[in-house]
């Protein structure tokens, strides 16, 4: 089943402790990234990643790293969480942009809570 | 930059009725995507239905169907007969059709629509 695997679906952690959450598609496409949930304002882009090992910036970027070393997976990494960042987190997915239809596929979200 | 407005924070209807959802946007550009997506309580993003600006005609997909009015950048979605599992909050999107920095959607607020017996 073609799919994009978010773990873990819910985290509860403390101010200023690292944690990772990972992101894995099984559809081979080269385009990843990641968005943030909060109310009222819809989805906002954080990062996302053309191919292997080439990440750039999206519209909320501070405060969040990633890495692209394998195709397929994406992982999202705060080294100091905020609870600014207090959110509902979204990996996604689709071909190269000109070779899709501009459709992008999402993960089951992770709720992320720090206190 | 792009920006998608959603006017309706919340709406309710009727199990079997209609009911329609706004969406407005700005751009500069000719040539675009615009989307809208399904988010239940199970928290997945799902895809309604896609519409793709130099196509006039309206994207339908069984109970929904567009309004697209390009020149108003207005892009409605309805929901006839509206059944008790679209109670969901309902996302409108927009996307370049090129993008030189990926596949980037823009998002309104959302429409936080239920559905009632």
């Amino acid at each position: 089943e073609a799919q994009v695997t978010q773990n873990p679906r819910y985290l509860i952690t403390v101010t200023g402790k690292k944690l990772t959450v990972t992101c894995s598609q099984n559809m081979n496409h080269e385009y990843m990234s990641w968005y943030r949930q909060d109310p009222g304002l819809g989805l906002r882009q954080i990062y996302y990643s053309m191919n292997v090992e080439v990440t750039d910036k999206g519209d909320v970027p501070e405060g969040y790293k990633v890495s692209r070393k394998e195709k397929r997976n994406f992982p999202l990494i705060l080294e100091s969480p905020s609870p600014n960042q207090t959110s509902l987190y979204f990996c996604a997915s689709s071909l190269f942009p000109g070779r899709n239809t501009g459709e992008l596929f999402f993960g089951e979200g992770s709720r992320l809570t720090v206190l | 930059a792009q920006t998608v407005t959603q006017s309706q924070p919340e709406m309710s209807v009727q199990e079997a009725e209609t009911v329609t959802l706004s969406c407005t946007y700005d751009t500069s550009e000719s040539n675009y995507y615009l989307f809208w997506y399904k988010q239940p309580p199970s928290r997945q993003m799902i895809l309604v239905i896609r519409q793709e600006a130099y196509k006039q005609q309206n994207a339908t997909e069984n109970r929904f169907s567009v309004n697209f009015q390009k020149a108003a950048k207005s892009f409605s979605l309805k929901i006839s007969d509206s059944q008790l599992g679209d109670t969901a909050m309902y996302f409108c999107a927009f996307s370049r059709l090129l993008q030189a920095a990926g596949n980037k959607l823009t998002f309104g607020g959302g429409t936080r629509v239920l559905v009632k017996p």
